[in-house]
């Protein structure tokens, strides 16, 4: 899977635009990006993910550059319970064996809203 | 509604010891995983199934083995607790297709 970099932290006002940006410079061309996020003491939440275009859902939309080394997720009106650890993830969509593989969480984004 | 619990919440057992921690979903989903989270690190995987009677080992399976004997149920048994074992365990489950990884709420297991 491609290495993906993200800042350690960031702060956002809350009813603002969150953007988390993700640099993923040697992603390959079947490779997807993946975002989850963790609030403090639960499990990892699925959020978005998307090929090479752009991609909204309820809960967030997804950017992806034209070169697909880097993407932004943004969450439209940031809350406060959007405070969390924010993870950028590349990987195939499948392993080979038509299963899918297990994720790789890096460190994450930890994003603070503040009121 | 279809969910994912992990059983117990909370375990505290000492040095040597097996230690069985549970993981069941109800979402009929063919891949389930084991991760271990600590301080300063991401998640990491354990172990993870495809389906009844397969499992594989993941980055950091030493020391832990699973089974899948249903498609419900993936239990994580570490054979003889390390101070070293001591984490937060997730377990996650997600279709054949594999897009969104669902996750239980975690196992805090304290080794002393």
């Amino acid at each position: 899977d491609a290495k993906t970099t993200q800042p350690t932290s960031m702060d956002c006002a809350e009813g603002r635009a969150a953007n988390l940006p993700c640099n993923h410079s040697t992603i390959s061309g079947n490779e997807y990006v993946y975002w989850y996020r963790q609030i403090h003491s639960q499990g990892p939440q699925y959020i978005i993910h998307g090929l090479k275009n752009n991609e909204t859902n309820e809960m967030a939309s997804l950017i992806i550059t034209e070169d697909r080394k880097s993407s932004t997720l943004i969450l439209p009106h940031a809350t406060l319970r959007d405070t969390a650890v924010y993870y950028c993830i590349v990987r195939v969509r499948a392993g080979g064996g038509g299963g899918a593989d297990g994720l790789t969480f890096g460190k994450g984004t930890h994003l603070i809203i503040q009121p | 509604d279809a969910e994912i619990t992990q059983s117990p919440r909370h375990k505290i057992t000492e040095t040597g010891r097996q230690v069985t921690l549970a993981c069941h979903q109800t979402w009929n989903h063919n891949n389930m995983f084991w991760y271990r989270q600590d301080l300063g690190h991401g998640l990491r995987l354990i172990h993870y199934s495809y389906g009844v009677q397969d499992t594989n080992k993941g980055e950091v399976s030493d020391g832990y083995s699973v089974s899948r004997s249903n498609t419900e149920d993936l239990p994580l048994t570490l054979e003889s607790a390390a101070s070293s074992q001591t984490s937060v365990y997730f377990c996650a489950s997600s279709d054949r297709q594999g897009y969104e990884q669902y996750f239980g709420p975690g196992t805090r297991l304290t080794v002393t």
